[in-house]
């Protein structure tokens, strides 16, 4: 059982455009985590969300957490090469549990 | 400002052999975890500590033990290799708000 599924698995864009990531459960999270990963490196945490409704903003990247704490999205404005990579979120439920998603491989294409 | 670091990078082993993972950290962080990552499954937890002389399984333990004499170090022992067990491990400490990673080591059993 997928705790967190992510949406889409993967995802190429031209340079420019803007995306959405998706991250869903049926669970509630106490909190969520945004990840990027590059080729042969470990993931790097990106945002925090712990607040149903938050959103944060980082550069390019907004992150919302969803009202119900039962999902979350990744947004990113004019994609540049330098966005390309897995994106995994991750996050507590309320039982205390932490669980990684499934990921989203991005490729920006110039 | 070296964070995580794991060693060695790749190795091939033969099935049966036995190695161990090296992961140290210098953060002083109590919390460290081991994280094996297969294409399209996301990251699954093997074992963690929460301190010195503290471990505990996680999802997938089978196979692989671990030790924690310092607060540094949290190596990872692979004791009877076999194929399922090729896959890229991540070490990483609990930084408060998210994880710091190492940068992995691929791990091919033929």
């Amino acid at each position: 059982t997928q705790l967190l599924e992510q949406s889409p698995q993967f995802l190429s864009i031209q340079e420019g455009e803007n995306l959405t990531v998706y991250c869903n459960s049926s669970s509630v999270f106490s909190s969520l985590q945004w990840y990027r990963q590059e080729p042969g490196e470990g993931p790097v945490l990106l945002v925090t969300v712990v607040t149903g409704g938050e959103v944060k903003k980082l550069k390019r990247l907004t992150f919302q957490f969803g009202d119900a704490r039962k999902d979350s999205s990744l947004h990113i404005t004019a994609a540049q090469p330098g966005d390309t990579g897995l994106y995994l979120c991750a996050g507590y439920n309320t039982g205390n549990q932490f669980y990684f998603g499934t990921g989203t491989s991005l490729t920006v294409i110039p | 400002n070296a964070g995580v670091t794991q060693t060695p990078k790749f190795r091939i082993l033969k099935i049966g052999q036995s190695m161990t993972l090296q992961c140290t950290q210098d953060m002083n962080h109590n919390y460290m975890y081991w994280y094996r990552q297969d294409p399209g499954m996301g990251l699954k937890l093997i074992y963690y500590s929460v301190g010195a002389g503290i471990t505990d399984k996680g999802e997938v333990p089978n196979g692989y033990n671990v030790s924690r004499s310092t607060t540094e170090d949290f190596p990872l022992r692979l004791e009877l290799a076999a194929p399922s067990q090729t896959s890229v491990y991540f070490c990483a400490s609990w930084r408060g708000n998210g994880y710091t990673f190492g940068s992995g080591t691929r791990l091919t059993v033929v």
